[in-house]
């Protein structure tokens, strides 16, 4: 079995400073792991991905992520915070061969100017 | 390519209606699957399918059917439209299930069930 936990439910920042959301995750096996962002009234988009190969990933938009194996942690990062950011983050736990993946239950973020 | 379309957008149904959510993708890719969003839950998985004529249950199924007649489709039926289905329909594609493939989702559909 495989879950995901974000940590934070909200997280306010101000335009220019660095953005921290956090994820820990269970899984029996090897997983897969994922950044999904999602707009307002939009679908979701992947920001990045972890497969077992570099344990820092980065993705689009100065997004990164770092896999911990210790920690069983995959944070997500953003040295500076834009206005655009602001969205829904969702991370996501996967195993090879399994249908169903693992969604958190996502991270509200607030830019503020 | 289009990638993962839905109709409709949003939808406004009576309890008791019935009524099907449209998915369609055009990148060729054999895992399809429908979640539910519902605030502070994340996404949940209804159904799935691995390829045309195979589908099968998630974590929500109960009032949902679904169908996998070709490649590029994959409906969703609300039998018997109730409150508790007032949600945000998401339908997504993937190359292949789980691992590391990335899953491409559709907007939406929003419901809501009166």
């Amino acid at each position: 079995a495989q879950s995901v936990t974000q940590l934070d439910s909200h997280v306010s920042v101000s335009e220019g400073t660095p953005v921290l959301l956090r994820c820990n995750y269970s899984s029996s096996y090897s997983p897969s792991l994922f950044w999904y962002v999602q707009h307002p009234n939009k679908g979701l988009q992947l920001l990045l991905k972890y497969t077992s190969a570099a344990t820092l990933v980065k993705g689009i938009n100065g997004f990164e992520a770092e896999f911990k194996k210790s920690e069983t942690s995959f944070h997500l990062t953003k040295p500076s915070a834009h206005m655009s950011d602001a969205a829904e983050y969702f991370c996501v736990v996967s195993i090879s061969n399994d249908y169903k993946l693992s969604f958190g239950a996502g991270t509200t973020v607030t830019v503020r100017a | 390519n289009a990638g993962v379309t839905q109709t409709p957008k949003f939808q406004v149904l009576k309890t008791g209606q019935s009524m099907t959510l449209q998915c369609a993708q055009d990148m060729n890719h054999e895992y399809m699957s429908w979640y539910r969003q519902d605030p502070g839950m994340g996404l949940r998985l209804i159904h799935y399918s691995v390829g045309a004529g195979i589908t099968d249950q998630g974590e929500v199924p109960n009032g949902y059917n679904v169908s996998r007649s070709t490649t590029e489709d994959f409906p969703l039926r609300l039998l018997s439209a109730a409150p508790s289905q007032t949600s945000v329909y998401f339908c997504a594609s993937s190359y292949e299930s789980g691992g590391p493939y990335e899953q491409y989702f559709g907007p939406g559909t929003r419901l809501t069930v009166t």
